[in-house]
């Protein structure tokens, strides 16, 4: 019930499309969905989360999605910017577990 | 900032020593968490502690171990110590013990020589 998939593991973009994530999960169990971006040698930084009794949530050009009967999650991130680029993780929490991350997915925007 | 501080910054070592990271929670928050990331890996959660309390174990060696001290901040201990431990040690903090909203500090960068 851990594990959880993210893919792609890199993703380029041209400089204003969009970007989607996507992470698949095992556990119906898992009630907490955090997006975290990683910019090369600096700290996991928390830009969006959402919990299972949600379906959408979005913040300026982030949005998440949760669809718990397919059991999976995508961070879509619209207008892209070079600022954009950076690792991505997915994570997830079980019940009163604590978060298990997925594999990271490296965006680059290309100006 | 995420007002999660870490130190040192940076441990070069040699295998076979131990060593000490130190974090600093953001204020106001009682969980602290450990995690590791090796190169090219994603995040390993190692431990966390509640208002000094152990809260719940991941992946952490026994070669590693923890603790929170009164004031909330935190240790974490490395001993005979391996090629295979060098990597990125992160903490985290949140107000609560469940595990979610979790701020990250800038790490520590440990290589073992």
């Amino acid at each position: 019930g851990e594990n959880v998939e993210q893919h792609p593991s890199t993703l380029s973009v041209q400089e204003g499309d969009s970007a989607v994530i996507k992470c698949t999960y095992s556990d119906s169990a898992s009630n907490y969905f955090p997006w975290y971006k990683q910019e090369l040698g600096k700290r996991p930084q928390l830009i969006i989360d959402i919990r299972s009794n949600v379906g959408e949530k979005k913040d300026q050009r982030i949005a998440v999605t949760l669809n718990k009967t397919a059991k999976h999650f995508s961070l879509h991130i619209t207008e892209t910017q070079p600022e954009d680029s950076a690792v991505y993780f997915c994570a997830h929490k079980e019940g009163a577990n604590n978060l298990f991350f997925g594999t990271g997915t490296r965006l680059t925007v290309i100006p | 900032d995420s007002g999660v501080t870490q130190t040192p910054k940076h441990l070069i070592t040699a295998t076979g020593q131990r060593v000490t990271l130190r974090c600093s929670p953001r204020s106001g928050d009682l969980s602290v968490y450990w995690y590791q990331q090796s190169l090219d890996q994603g995040l390993q959660f190692l431990i966390q502690y509640y208002n000094g309390e152990e809260r719940a174990k991941g992946n952490i060696l026994e070669r590693f171990s923890a603790q929170q001290f009164p004031d909330l901040h935190s240790e974490l201990n490395l001993s005979s110590l391996e090629l295979g431990d060098s990597a990125l040690y992160f903490c985290a903090s949140s107000v609560r013990a469940s595990g979610e909203t979790q701020y990250f500090g800038p790490g520590t960068r440990l290589l073992v020589l």
